[in-house]
């Protein structure tokens, strides 16, 4: 069964560096999304993708960050710049679009700043 | 804006007994209603999801939940609760617009006795 792929797993950066979190969406798919979950919360959403474009961004979403669809399979968020409250588990995820409205979550990556 | 209310933070349930877990949404318009399982280590699965049409809907696991929309509620349950069943669910509900963002509930972590 097709399923969203994360790398890596786990990533450690210090404060200030620049980290890239990459994501292969199931085939497919057309819409693709960025979510986080900081230890003990919610499950927020960042930012949402479509037709090479941002569809929709929440304000956690600022000018640190940004997305790209560098080729037909991969996906990517990038922070510029860290801050430590930037750790958390980041989770992608795509829907088929036209009418299939459920989005597939990847495994997520846990970022960790120190 | 929309929002997800999960009232229940931790619930214990013992091996064979009928589990149910509360979830209340607000927003605007015919919501687009999903439940997601997240094992420990593990992204979300998808449970189930509702749309349109019979307001009971199944999805795996031996899960199924019902939407009521005059109490704005899309509660999961399940006849008899497995070991493997052990996890932390997520009510969220999508945006009808084109980018569909998802709001998510904050979780309610199922303990499943021996």
């Amino acid at each position: 069964e097709p399923e969203v792929t994360q790398t890596p797993s786990h990533q450690v950066t210090q404060m200030g560096q620049e980290v890239i979190l990459r994501c292969v969406p199931i085939s497919n798919h057309l819409y693709f999304y960025w979510y986080r979950q900081i230890l003990g919360q919610k499950v927020e959403f960042l930012v949402s993708f479509y037709n090479n474009e941002i569809s929709e961004k929440s304000e956690i979403f600022d000018d640190q960050f940004s997305v790209e669809r560098p080729d037909g399979s991969n996906f990517t968020l990038k922070i510029r710049s860290t801050k430590l409250e930037d750790s958390a588990m980041y989770f992608c995820a795509s829907r088929p679009g036209l009418g299939g409205w459920e989005q597939y979550f990847g495994p997520g990556t846990r970022l960790t700043v120190t | 804006a929309q929002s997800v209310t999960q009232p229940d933070i931790h619930i214990t349930v013992s091996e064979g007994a009928s589990l149910e877990l509360r979830c209340n949404y607000s927003y605007g318009a015919t919501p687009y209603l999903f439940w997601y399982v997240q094992s420990p280590g593990q992204g979300l699965q998808l449970l189930l999801k509702y749309f349109s049409g019979d307001t009971l809907v199944q999805g795996i696991k031996g899960f199924e939940a019902e939407f009521k929309r005059s109490q704005s509620s899309f509660n999961l349950r399940k006849p008899s609760v497995h070991w493997s069943d052990a996890a932390e669910y997520f009510c969220a509900v999508g945006a009808q617009a084109a980018g569909n963002k998802l709001t998510f509930g904050g979780g309610t972590r199922v303990l499943v006795k021996p």
